[in-house]
C-alpha cells in the first residue's frame, strides 16, 4: 500500500515554455503533498506544502508564480514550470501524507525534467 | 532553522559486515522525528527507519537500527550484514514535531563490497 506515482517520469521542453507534473496517491487520500527538488549529486530540498483545497505555502527563494502548485483533489497535486529556463532542469520528487496517524511521506519515483 | 549534517561523503563496506552513518542535527524543538531514507540508483525514496524524539528507546528495523542521542543531537544508522541491496545514498531528514517539511543532510553513498 501507500503508492505514490508521478507523471510523466521524464520530460524535455524547450526554454519559454510550461510543463506540468503531475502526482497521484493511487491507493490513499493525501491531506497534504510536498514538492521538492534534486540537483544532480544533492540532497532534496523542500520547495512547497500543498493542503487539498488551500493554497502551497512556498519556501523561501522559491518563486511561487514560476512554480504554481495546484491540489485539487485528496489523490492528486500538480507542479507547473512556468516559462522554464534551463536552470530549471531538475529531478522533482512529490510525497504524500495522509491524515493523522502515521508521520511517515511516501515518495513518488520523481520527473526528471530537461530544458533546452 | 533546522539543519541536518552528514559528515560522510562516502562509505564502503564488505558484504556480511557492519557499517555505521553518521547524522547530527540542530534544532531548538523538543518534540521531533528523524528519519534515515534509502535512495537506489533508481531514485525512489524509501524510508528505513523512524525516530521519534520523545522515545528513548532507539528504532529497529530488522539489520537496520539506529543509535539516538538526543543530547548531542545525533542519529546515526547501523547497518549489520551488509548487503549488495544495501548499495544506495542515504539521507539523513529531521522531520519537526509533525513529520513535516523534511530537511535533509547532504547524504552518504554507501557502496557495498563482495
Amino acid at each position: 500500500g501507500a503508492v505514490v506515482s508521478q507523471h510523466p517520469s521524464r520530460v524535455i521542453c524547450k526554454s519559454g515554455t510550461s510543463v506540468k507534473i503531475e502526482c497521484r496517491s493511487l491507493d490513499f487520500q493525501a491531506t497534504t503533498m510536498f514538492w521538492y527538488r534534486q540537483f544532480p549529486k544533492q540532497s532534496l530540498m523542500l520547495m512547497a506544502t500543498s493542503n487539498e483545497g488551500s493554497k502551497a505555502t512556498y519556501e523561501q527563494g522559491v518563486e511561487k508564480d514560476k512554480f504554481l502548485i495546484n491540489h485539487a483533489s485528496l489523490t492528486l497535486s500538480t507542479l507547473t514550470v512556468t516559462s522554464a529556463h534551463p536552470e530549471d532542469s531538475s529531478f522533482y520528487i512529490c510525497s504524500a501524507r495522509t491524515a493523522g496517524g502515521s508521520y511517515e511521506q511516501y515518495f513518488g519515483p520523481g520527473t526528471r525534467l530537461t530544458v533546452t | 532553522a533546522q539543519t541536518v549534517t552528514q559528515s560522510q561523503p562516502e562509505m564502503s563496506v564488505q558484504e556480511a559486515e557492519t557499517v555505521t552513518l553518521s547524522c547530527t542535527y540542530d534544532t531548538s524543538e523538543s518534540d521531533y522525528y528523524l528519519f534515515w531514507y534509502k535512495q537506489p540508483p533508481s531514485r525512489q525514496m524509501i524510508l528505513v527507519i523512524r525516530q521519534e524524539a520523545y522515545k528513548q528507546q532507539n528504532a529497529t528495523e530488522n539489520r537496520f537500527s539506529v543509535n539516538f542521542q538526543k543530547a548531542a543531537k545525533s542519529f546515526s544508522l547501523k547497518i549489520s550484514d551488509s548487503q549488495l541491496g544495501d548499495a544506495a545514498m542515504y539521507f539523513c531528514a529531521y522531520g519537526g514535531e509533525y513529520g513535516n517539511k523534511l530537511v535533509f543532510g547532504a547524504g552518504t553513498i554507501l557502496r557495498v563490497k563482495s
